[in-house]
C-alpha cells in the first residue's frame, strides 16, 4: 500500500517552460488535492477534486491547471513556468466527509523556476 | 473570513519537558479541526482531528488536542517531549459544508537534549 505517490521528486525549470505533475493514490480516495508550500505561509490550496473527472480552483490556481480522468490519479500543470511558482508541491488525498475529511499526503515536489 | 493562526513561529523545548502548541481559528460553525506534523522532507502526517463529542482529543506520538469554543482555540499538548518530536506542526481548519481549507503557518519545535 504506497499511499499517495508524486512524481517527480525534484525538477527546475526555465521561465516559460512547461510541466506537469503527477499525483497517484492507492486508498480509492474520492477527494484529491493540490497545495504549494513556501516558507513562512503554510499550506495554500490551489486546486482540487471531489470525483473523477472533477475539478476546482482553490486559494491560489492562477498559473495552474489540472485534471482528474481517473479516479486514482490527480494532475497539475504549470503550463508556462513563472520564478514565482518556485515552491515545494504537495499532493493529498481524503476521504469523504462521513468520514471526517482527514487527508493523507504525497512526499512532495520540489520546484525551482529560473 | 476563515483563518487559523499558530502565534509561535518557532518554540525550543528539552527533551522531557511540556509543550503546549497554541492554534486559534476563525470561522462562523464549529470547524473540523486538525494537526499535522512534518518532518524535513517530508509529507505532513495527521496527528489528531476533532469533529464533535468529546473536546479532548487524544492522537497518535502522545499528542492530545483540547477545542475551546469560547476561546476558538485548538492547542495541541504533550506531557514530556522526546528528541523525535522535532518537526514542524501545522494547525488545519476546514469548513463541513464548503471546500475552505486553512492551514496555519506553522510552528517549528526544536528539541534540546
Amino acid at each position: 500500500n504506497a499511499g499517495v505517490t508524486q512524481t517527480p521528486k525534484f525538477r527546475v525549470l526555465k521561465t516559460g517552460q512547461s510541466m506537469t505533475l503527477l499525483c497517484a493514490q492507492d486508498m480509492n480516495h474520492e477527494y484529491m488535492y493540490w497545495y504549494r508550500q513556501d516558507p513562512g505561509m503554510g499550506l495554500r490550496l490551489i486546486h482540487y477534486s471531489v470525483g473523477e473527472g472533477t475539478t476546482a480552483k482553490g486559494e491560489v490556481p492562477d498559473g495552474y491547471n489540472v485534471s482528474r480522468l481517473k479516479k486514482q490519479n490527480f494532475l497539475l500543470g504549470l503550463e508556462s513556468a513563472a520564478p514565482s511558482q518556485t515552491s515545494v508541491y504537495f499532493c493529498a488525498s481524503s476521504r469523504p466527509p462521513v468520514s471526517g475529511y482527514e487527508q493523507y499526503f504525497g512526499p512532495g515536489t520540489r520546484l525551482t523556476v529560473t | 473570513a476563515q483563518s487559523v493562526t499558530q502565534p509561535d513561529i518557532h518554540i525550543t523545548v528539552s527533551e522531557g519537558a511540556s509543550l503546549e502548541l497554541r492554534c486559534n481559528y476563525s470561522y462562523g460553525a464549529t470547524p473540523y479541526l486538525f494537526w499535522y506534523v512534518q518532518s524535513p522532507g517530508q509529507g505532513l502526517q495527521l496527528l489528531l482531528k476533532y469533529f464533535s463529542g468529546d473536546t479532548l482529543v487524544q492522537g497518535i506520538k502522545g499528542f492530545e488536542a483540547e477545542f475551546k469554543r469560547s476561546q476558538s482555540s485548538f492547542n495541541l499538548r504533550k506531557p514530556s517531549v522526546h528528541w523525535s518530536d522535532a518537526a514542524e506542526y501545522f494547525c488545519h481548519c476546514r469548513g463541513g459544508s464548503n471546500y475552505k481549507l486553512t492551514f496555519g503557518k506553522g510552528t517549528l519545535l526544536t528539541v534540546n537534549p
